[in-house]
């Protein structure tokens, strides 16, 4: 099994639904991040949790929330998906001895607004 | 804000060398990584390198790093058709809680066998 496991793989939905995309870890790591990736752009943080208690905004965090249901899992929700949010998403762990010798990734959500 | 910047694109013919370059912004930089995306499939850590380092071997990769200039180099001997992938520059400060790390655009390998 995969460290970090993302769920969906695909999404296709429409303009103003709510969708919420899914990650679990079992590196044991307390901190989980959330990136979107764009052509020409690189990754961008959305969303980073230190550990359960702990959730802050990143770089690009407006139309989304995110929820740190346990350490091991760390969701993020689109409350009124737009166009303009067709992306790939990211989500990346890190903690622990390793926690300064980079980003453990999942393979990434890739979803379509319509 | 910080900044890493990569070219977009880079074309190698088989067996030849690759060189990717980078370059960033924030002098407190202290750890410094690249990434490697294949296609369909999430970021993986290839390697990393310590600022107080100039420069670190690891099979076929060499990583330089020019902490003057701010200048992060990926080398890749012997360039694979597996090699094709986007390689992703970047850099964190040792700001001692967390780690924010800023990535580069990335860099598409193109291997042409």
């Amino acid at each position: 099994d995969a460290d970090v496991t993302q769920t969906p793989r695909n999404r296709i939905t429409k303009t103003g639904k709510r969708i919420m995309l899914e990650c679990s870890q079992t590196k044991g790591h307390d901190r989980m991040y959330w990136y979107r990736q764009d052509p020409g752009l690189g990754l961008r943080l959305i969303y980073y949790s230190f550990d359960v208690k702990d959730i802050n905004k990143g770089e690009i965090s407006d139309g989304y929330s995110v929820s740190r249901q346990a350490q091991a899992k760390f969701s993020l929700s689109l409350e009124s998906a737009i166009p303009n949010q067709t992306a790939l998403y990211f989500c990346a762990t890190s903690g622990g001895a390793e926690r300064n010798y980079g980003y453990t990734f999942g393979s990434g959500t890739r979803l379509t607004v319509v | 804000g910080e900044d890493v910047e990569q070219s977009l694109f880079l074309s190698v013919r088989e067996g030849d060398s690759s060189v990717i370059n980078c370059t960033y912004t924030d002098s407190s930089s202290t750890y410094l990584y690249w990434y490697k995306q294949e296609p369909g499939a999430g970021l993986q850590l290839l390697t990393y390198i310590f600022s107080n380092m100039d420069m670190k071997q690891d099979q076929r990769l060499t990583v330089l790093l020019n902490k003057k200039d701010k200048h992060l180099s990926l080398r890749i001997a012997d360039t694979q058709t597996g090699d094709s992938a986007i390689y992703f520059c970047a850099e964190s400060p040792n700001s001692g809680g967390y780690q924010k790390v800023t990535f580069g655009t990335g860099t598409k390998l193109q291997v042409i066998p």
